[in-house]
């Protein structure tokens, strides 16, 4: 089974819009870590913000926010007033600390927006 | 500057023929993974070391070997390469474990693209 799944295959908004892209995860572990990473076209990988699971305060950084909630092990990202440079594929993971430390990738949600 | 550096960053090469993609990381990191990322799958974890002759199967190790003797190294081997190994991998690199404010993201290499014909 998926442990982490990106439902959002691809996105487009136009600039300026907000836009949330979602990411649900499955575990059984009560202590895990919770990742986004952004690939632009140019095909890097860049950490976005780590989460653990004791934690479910939000988080904001700027244009960009997250929202964790362990009810519906959601943890969902939102990018508000979207730039061009935000276009890139968006990759949600996940980490168990208690078995084994495996990290568990979605499949991408791969944004475009347009100018 | 902090960074994993990956050799060769691309290689076409013939089905059977043994390859090694070289993975080195100089932020004294304790974890180190390796990935392939396919169309439509997302990346996909081969192996991990969470330390030095520590290493671990991910969720698609078939067809790989991996070694950690020492701690900034961590090479990939495909003793007998097939044309389904062909795909972009990364390799990563970490502190260890993935908790604590002193926690150091996992870092990735900028990738290397393997086609095996």
């Amino acid at each position: 089974a998926q442990k982490v799944t990106q439902a959002q295959t691809e996105i487009s908004v136009v600039e300026k819009e907000d836009v949330t892209l979602d990411c649900v995860y499955e575990t059984r572990d009560t202590t895990y870590y919770l990742f986004w990473y952004k690939q632009p076209p140019s095909g890097e990988l860049v950490f976005l913000i780590r989460r653990n699971s004791f934690d479910e305060q939000n988080e904001i950084s700027g244009r960009y926010s997250w929202n964790f909630q362990k009810s519906t092990s959601s943890f969902n990202f939102t990018i508000t007033a979207s730039q061009v440079v935000d276009s890139a594929v968006y990759f949600c993971a996940l980490s168990e600390a208690e078995t084994g430390n495996q990290f568990y990738f979605g499949t991408g949600t791969s944004l475009t927006v347009i100018p | 500057e902090a960074q994993v550096t990956q050799n060769p960053r691309y290689l076409i090469t013939v089905t059977g023929k043994k390859l090694t993609v070289t993975c080195s990381q100089n932020m004294n990191h304790e974890y180190m993974s390796w990935y392939r990322q396919d169309p439509g799958l997302g990346l996909r974890q081969i192996y991990y070391s969470m330390n030095v002759e520590v290493t671990d199967k991910g969720d698609v190790p078939e067809g790989y070997k991996v070694s950690r003797k020492e701690k900034r190294n961590f090479p990939l081997i495909l003793e007998s390469p097939s044309p389904n190994q062909t795909s972009l991998y990364f390799c990563a690199s970490s502190s260890f474990p993935p908790r604590g404010r002193s926690y150091q993201p996992q870092h990735f290499g900028d990738g290397t693209r393997l086609s095996i014909l």
